[in-house]
This record gives structure tokens, C-alpha cells and sequence, in this order.
């Protein structure tokens, strides 16, 4: 699976957008994006995923470059409830392991 | 909303026994993993099984380790005789099948072993 490279801490102020970059230059064509959080020791919550373009759920958007090599997890209206740590993972699809690979991710603060 | 449940939350053990982390996957899923995070470290891959067998192991998962899906629901992990150094959170995670590639973790249970 490709690697990823994140920011190690981000601030964000409670009720605005919190923009969380992830670099993976090395993804191949057969790689997802995919993004969790982790709560202090809870475990790894699914926030969204994407291939090549652009996705929105209820908690997050995922912007992807067009080159595939870096996306953005944007949280439109933080809470002081984000606060977590926030995973990027490139994982490869139609597999029978599809193990995912956590680095250090971002440790995203949101200050009231 | 389904969601992958693990049992016990807490573990405490002395060095040297054996243990069994237990997980109920979501239904219908196929695929099942476990990892493991030592306090303050990243989430570290162990094992994925499909179709009762292993599908992937890392290096961590070694002939102390052992999982298995002993009935149509649960998905256990055993280690036989724990060291000082299995002390971790342990989480296990599921996935519906080829296509739908979205892993859900369970809440974990954290080992001691003292």
C-alpha cells in the first residue's frame, strides 16, 4: 500500500472548517483514499473514502487532487467533539487481505 | 446502525497465560482483521482472515497468536502464552466483501499483562 504523509498536529477554532491534507505521491490506480479518526484509545471511527473524485457524507468532504496525489478532509463546522487523531490510508481494492496501514496521523485540537 | 462489538473491554493477565479476545463482527460481513496499538503507538496490522483462512499475517502474529471463527458469529484472537510486551489495545475490524472495501473497527480491549 502506498504511504502517506500528514501533518503531525493541526488547531482548528470550534465552528469553523477544519482542512486536513495527506500526501500520497506514490498511490497506484488501484488505491482508495480512505480516512478514520481515533478518539483518544477508541478505535479507529470510518469517516469517508473516495478513488479519484470528489466525496461528501454527513460527517466530512474528501477532496482529491486530480493527479491522485493528495486529498483534504474538510470538516465544514468543527466541534470541540473532533478533536481526534486523523488517519489518511491508501488501500488497495478487490483484494482478499486489504489490510489498512496506519501511520502517525494528525492530532487536529479544536479550541472553543 | 450495525457495528463491529468486542468483549471483554478490559483484560488484566499474568505473564505467561493464555488468553482469548473475543469480536462479533457485523452480520453478513466476510472479511475479518485484528490489530493492535501499544500505548502511544500507531495502529499495527496483525492478521486478516476470509473464507476461514488467513489471508494476511504480519510479522507480529506469530505462532503465540491464533484466530479463529469457531461458529457463524464470532471471530476470536488467542494468544497462548502472553509476554509483558502483548500488553496493548487490541481492536478488531470487519468488511462486507470484495467491492465494498470499507473496514469498521470495534470499540477494542485493552490487554495488560502484568
Amino acid at each position: 500500500d502506498a504511504k502517506t504523509t500528514q501533518p503531525t498536529s493541526m488547531d482548528c477554532a470550534e465552528g469553523r472548517a477544519a482542512n486536513l491534507p495527506c500526501n500520497h505521491s506514490t498511490i497506484s490506480g488501484n488505491e482508495y483514499v480512505y480516512w478514520y479518526r481515533q478518539i483518544h484509545s477508541q478505535g479507529p471511527q470510518y469517516i469517508i473514502h473516495g478513488l479519484k473524485n470528489n466525496e461528501t457524507n454527513e460527517m466530512a468532504s474528501l477532496i482529491i487532487t486530480e493527479d491522485r496525489k493528495s486529498s483534504t478532509l474538510i470538516l465544514p463546522h468543527a466541534t470541540l467533539r473532533d478533536t481526534a487523531v486523523y488517519y489518511c490510508i491508501v488501500r488497495a481494492f478487490n483484494t482478499n487481505a486489504g489490510k489498512s496501514t496506519f501511520g502517525d496521523g494528525t492530532t487536529l485540537t479544536v479550541k472553543p | 446502525e450495525p457495528e463491529v462489538t468486542q468483549t471483554p473491554s478490559h483484560q488484566v493477565t499474568q505473564m505467561g497465560q493464555e488468553v482469548i479476545l473475543r469480536c462479533v463482527p457485523i452480520s453478513n460481513h466476510l472479511y475479518f482483521y485484528w490489530y493492535r496499538q501499544i500505548l502511544g503507538q500507531k495502529v499495527e496490522f496483525l492478521v486478516s482472515f476470509y473464507n476461514n483462512e488467513i489471508s494476511e499475517k504480519s510479522e507480529i502474529f506469530d505462532d503465540q497468536f491464533s484466530v479463529e471463527r469457531p461458529d457463524g458469529s464470532n471471530f476470536t484472537l488467542k494468544i497462548r502464552s502472553t509476554k509483558l510486551e502483548d500488553s496493548a489495545m487490541y481492536f478488531c475490524a470487519s468488511r462486507a466483501g470484495t467491492q465494498q472495501e470499507t473496514q469498521y473497527f470495534g470499540p477494542g480491549t485493552r490487554l495488560l499483562v502484568l
